[in-house]
Order: structure tokens, then sequence, then C-alpha cells
């Protein structure tokens, strides 16, 4: 079984510093990786996902996420944040071809101050 | 784009009442979920849904049952509700092929629910 640990539950930054959100899984077949972001009183959506390919994922709204196959990790970044990147990111996994149960982190609150 | 509606954002319900929870999708997808939120746990799946009166239990389906009479609807229930279950309910579906595909989730907007 698949599991997703998200090293931060609470990451506090500036307005324009760069800020990374760490996400590792665990698994023994291959998957597919998704990071969701939720913004206040919202759903989630996508940011981006990872299926192959290069291991260097962009997405929406400047960020991007580095698949390590070696590390089990899927590491989400933005170089420069905006007050309005305040919301929870969620990583989650999927096994290819396997059952439709996306597992998910438990979060991490990203919260940019001016 | 995919829509994924839950009618109601906001409930107010009172312990032992029986509750629904209604999502309904325009796309025709096959597969439903519904999802858990609480803070600090992230999303727990309660059930799941690939067809028309096919459910199957996720991973905390105590105290909860589900409804999938037309492919757009599927709907959660709460027999007789009780002050744990408030939480954040989240309706979730994938295109036809498949998450495991890797084809998105798309989720609704939330249902609030508080028990009291």
């Amino acid at each position: 079984a698949q599991s997703v640990t998200q090293l931060d539950s609470q990451v506090p930054v500036f307005e324009e510093a760069p800020v990374e959100l760490r996400c590792n899984y665990s698994s023994s077949v291959s998957v597919y990786l998704f990071w969701y972001v939720q913004y206040p009183n919202q759903g989630l959506q996508l940011l981006l996902k990872y299926l192959s390919g290069s291991t260097l994922v962009k997405g929406i709204n400047g960020f991007e996420a580095e698949f390590n196959k070696s590390q089990t990790s899927f590491h989400l970044r933005k170089p420069s944040v905006h007050i309005s990147d305040t919301a929870e990111y969620f990583c989650a996994v999927i096994t290819q071809g396997g059952s439709e149960k996306l597992v998910f982190g438990k979060g991490t609150k990203l919260t940019v101050n001016p | 784009d995919v829509k994924v509606t839950q009618s109601s954002r906001y409930l107010v319900k009172r312990t032992g009442e029986k509750v629904f929870l209604e999502c309904v999708q325009d796309m025709d997808h096959e597969n439903m979920f519904w999802y858990r939120q609480d803070p600090g746990l992230g999303l727990r799946l309660i059930y799941f849904s690939y067809d028309v009166k096919m459910k199957e239990k996720g991973d905390i389906p105590e105290g909860y049952s589900v409804s999938r009479e037309k492919k757009e609807r599927f709907s959660l229930i709460l027999e007789s509700a009780s002050t744990n279950q408030t939480s954040m309910y989240l309706c979730a579906s994938p295109p036809t092929r498949g998450a495991s595909s890797g084809n998105t989730i798309y989720f609704g907007e939330g249902s609030w629910l508080t028990v009291v």
C-alpha cells in the first residue's frame, strides 16, 4: 500500500521569498504523483502532476515540482511567493493502472506574510 | 470544464438526524468519490463508486452509507449523525479512464457539516 508524508504541517514565509513544500511517498510499484491546492473555503484544484518523462514538472501559478525516484520525493517549489498563494497544499499518490484510490498526505498550510 | 457540484455548502444538523449530502457531476464520469477532510488528518476516503449501483468502502466507512441511482449523482448518507462527524466533506470525480491512468480528479467545493 502507498503512503504519503508531507514533512511540514505549516510553512510561514514572507512575500517574494522562495518556498519548498516537501513530500515523500512510499510505494513498491510505479506511481503517479499529484499536488493539489485548496484555497480557503474551497475544494481542491490540481496544481501539477507527474506521470512520466522529465522529472521537473511545471504547474499553474508559477509552481513546479521535482520527482526524485531514488529519494521517493516530489517536492513542490516556487521561487517567489505572493500573498495569494496562502492556501493548503496536498501531495497525493496513486498506483499506475491499479486501484482508483488516490492517497493524500495530511497537507501543508502555506501562509505568506507581507 | 468538468463541474462537480455539491448542493449544500453549509449544514447544521442535530445528533441522531439522518443527513444527505448530494453530489452531481456533469461529464458522464463513471467514478465518483466521497472524502472527509479534517485539520491535521488530510483527506480520507469514505466511499467510492465505479458505476451506477456499484460502491466500495474506502478507509473510513463506519457511520456512513452511499447511494448511486443515476450516473451523475452520488449521495453520502449519515444514518444517525453524531458530533464526531462534524467535518468538511468533499466529493470528487475523475474522467472515465480514471485517476490510475494519470487523469486529474475534479473536486466539488465541499460541504461543511456541523452536528450539534
